[in-house]
Order: C-alpha cells, then sequence, then structure tokens
C-alpha cells in the first residue's frame, strides 16, 4: 500500500522567505502527483498537477518538482506572504484510480 | 459554473441511523470520489467511479454504498451511522488523470 508522507508536519516563517515543502512516497509506479492548499475549516484548492512524465509544473510563485525514482516531490514557493498561511497536502494518484495523501504540512507566514 | 457542490454542510446522526450525503458536479467530469478526513490521518479515499454505472472501492468502504445513475451526481450512503464514521466527508471530481476539484465538506457527527 502507497504510503504517503510530508515533512514538516508544521513550518512557521517570517514574510518574504523562500521556502519548501517536502512530500515523500514508497511506490514510485504513480501516474501523477498533485498539491493542494486547505484553509481551517474549508475544501482542497488545487495548487499543481503533475504528471508520471513531467518533472515539474510552475504557477506563479509556486514550483513543483517530482522525482519519481527516488519517491520526492517538493513544492518551493518564493517570497511567502501572510496570505500563504494555510495546510498544503500532497496527493499521489495511481493506476486503478486509487489516491492517496499526506497528512499535510501547516504553514504560517508572519507578517 | 458551481464547480462540486455538497449537502448538507453539517449533520448530526444517532447510531444506527441512515442518512445520504449528497455531491454534484457541473463540469462533466467522469470522474468522482467521496474521501473522509480524520485528524493526524489524511484524507482516505471511500468510493470512486469512472463514470455512470461504474463505481469502485476505496481504502476504507466499508459501511458506505454509493451509485452513479448520472454524470453529475455521486451520492454517498451511511446505511447504519456508527460513531468512527464521525469525520469530514468530501467529494471530488476530475477529467480521467486530471486535476482533482473538490467540494466544501460535510462535517458528520455520530452520537
Amino acid at each position: 500500500k502507497q504510503e504517503v508522507t510530508q515533512i514538516p508536519a508544521a513550518l512557521s516563517v517570517p514574510e518574504g522567505e523562500n521556502l519548501v515543502l517536502n512530500c515523500s512516497f514508497t511506490d514510485s509506479a504513480i501516474y501523477n502527483l498533485q498539491w493542494f492548499r486547505q484553509d481551517p475549516g474549508k475544501g482542497l484548492t488545487s495548487l499543481l498537477l503533475i504528471q508520471s512524465s513531467q518533472r515539474e509544473q510552475t504557477s506563479g510563485r509556486l514550483n513543483a518538482s517530482l522525482d519519481k525514482s527516488s519517491g520526492r516531490s517538493t513544492l518551493y514557493i518564493a517570497a511567502s506572504q501572510p496570505g500563504d498561511s494555510a495546510t498544503y497536502l500532497c496527493a499521489v494518484g495511481e493506476a486503478g484510480n486509487q489516491f492517496y495523501f499526506g497528512t499535510g504540512t501547516s504553514l504560517t507566514v508572519i507578517p | 459554473n458551481a464547480g462540486v457542490t455538497q449537502t448538507p454542510k453539517f449533520q448530526v446522526l444517532k447510531t444506527g441511523q441512515s442518512m445520504t450525503l449528497q455531491c454534484a458536479q457541473d463540469m462533466n467530469h467522469e470522474y468522482m470520489s467521496w474521501y473522509r478526513q480524520d485528524p493526524g490521518m489524511g484524507l482516505r479515499l471511500i468510493h470512486y467511479s469512472v463514470g455512470a454505472g461504474i463505481t469502485d472501492q476505496g481504502e476504507v468502504p466499508n459501511g458506505y454504498n454509493v451509485s452513479r445513475s448520472t454524470t453529475e451526481d455521486f451520492p454517498l450512503r451511511l446505511l447504519s451511522a456508527a460513531p468512527s464514521q464521525t469525520s469530514v466527508y468530501f467529494c471530488a471530481s476530475s477529467s480521467l488523470a486530471g486535476t482533482q476539484y473538490f467540494g466544501p465538506g460535510t462535517r458528520l457527527l455520530v452520537l
């Protein structure tokens, strides 16, 4: 069974700092990986989707990379802002339409 | 374009009662799924569907039923509620292998 781990569980940074969130998975036979943000009491908002054939995706200040062979993905956030404070989740998609989520990294950006 | 909608937002049940959580999407997505989110455990896939008339089990299907009679709707039925089913339930939809879009969630409390 796929295991998805996100480290650290919580992160606090001053505004303006660049930061990296990590996601690791145990089975490299994936067909995509998706990063989400979740605000307290809300649903999930998709940030970036990386297909298994891709190495990275970028959207604005966000860049996500994927290394299937090592079972790792990183989400890079440039010039962090207080509005980036949320929980960030990664989800691994496998053949057979099974998806596995990590438990998330709770990010606080201090003004 | 409403995206993914879920009703109700909040529900309290007594042990043994049954209920249906509603989910609808207006994006003509083939894939729909149900997750539950519990503290410290992340989101876990309950059931999913790749099209009308087709459903399959996820990681934690016991105690739940689904059906998919139309592309738009994917209700989740709790047959006999148990306190262990207290959770936040999310519905999601996507094109096959595409970005998943989540609903706002249903908070369920089983007494």
